[in-house]
């Protein structure tokens, strides 16, 4: 079946600008996780949806906010760029009875 | 929240095991503890996860003492595409909510 589909796989935006990346998993997967991985901080949580709903939210600014869909894609939007939002962003599906969590490979966002 | 302390990197040559450590003291009684593979510029792989003794699959093997409070990753016979960061995790009581510490950088060498 197919994996978890990120897009776009790269972007550049400006300082002020806002984004909107999006992910689609894989097929019966109903909970998405975003991630943000920077070469300082690491990966690091920003929320999770599950069935449309956000069940947990990691340590990010209102800036970042994100949505799913009836379908399970979602959705994550960041406003008012800043530079040091330039990272791998990351989303994972995962099937509430299993252990393993899918990554997609990932959208790649440059911020000048 | 369990905290994880594993090395920072470890070198090692094709065709050789490479054992990673990781250290989790305050793990809970249900915890499970998972590990992760990732390549530079790709998301985490899921390779195997444990609760006790001994977990094996077709890439690694787990081993977990009785305390608990550590775990030792294992990779037969590592070849260069074993190249990579890894990652061990223990829930962080949150749904889904994979908390990553720095890895491990192991460096396969020809």
């Amino acid at each position: 079946k197919a994996g978890v589909t990120q897009t776009p796989r790269y972007l550049i935006k400006t300082r002020g600008q806002q984004v909107t990346l999006s992910c689609s998993p894989i097929s019966g997967h109903r909970s998405v996780s975003w991630y943000q991985q920077t070469p300082g901080q690491g990966l690091q949580f920003l929320f999770e949806y599950f069935s449309e709903t956000q069940r947990n939210k990691g340590n990010f600014p209102g800036r970042f906010s994100g949505r799913q869909f009836s379908n399970s894609r979602s959705e994550m939007n960041v406003s008012t760029l800043e530079l040091g939002d330039s990272a791998l962003y990351l989303c994972a599906s995962q099937d509430p009875s299993a252990a393993e969590a899918f990554f997609g490979q990932g959208t790649r966002l440059t911020v000048v | 929240l369990a905290k994880t302390t594993q090395p920072i990197s470890m070198d090692s040559y094709e065709g050789q095991e490479v054992n990673i450590t990781c250290s989790h003291n305050n793990i809970a009684t249900n915890d499970y503890i998972t590990w992760y593979q990732q390549f530079p510029s790709q998301g985490p792989r899921f390779i195997i996860q444990g609760y006790k003794t001994k977990v094996t699959n077709e890439v690694a093997s787990l081993f977990i003492p009785a305390d608990r409070k550590s775990s030792t990753l294992s990779l037969p016979r590592v070849s260069l595409s074993d190249t990579a960061v890894y990652y061990c995790l223990v829930p962080s009581g949150g749904y889904n909510k994979l908390i990553f510490g720095a890895g491990t950088r192991l460096a396969v060498h020809p």
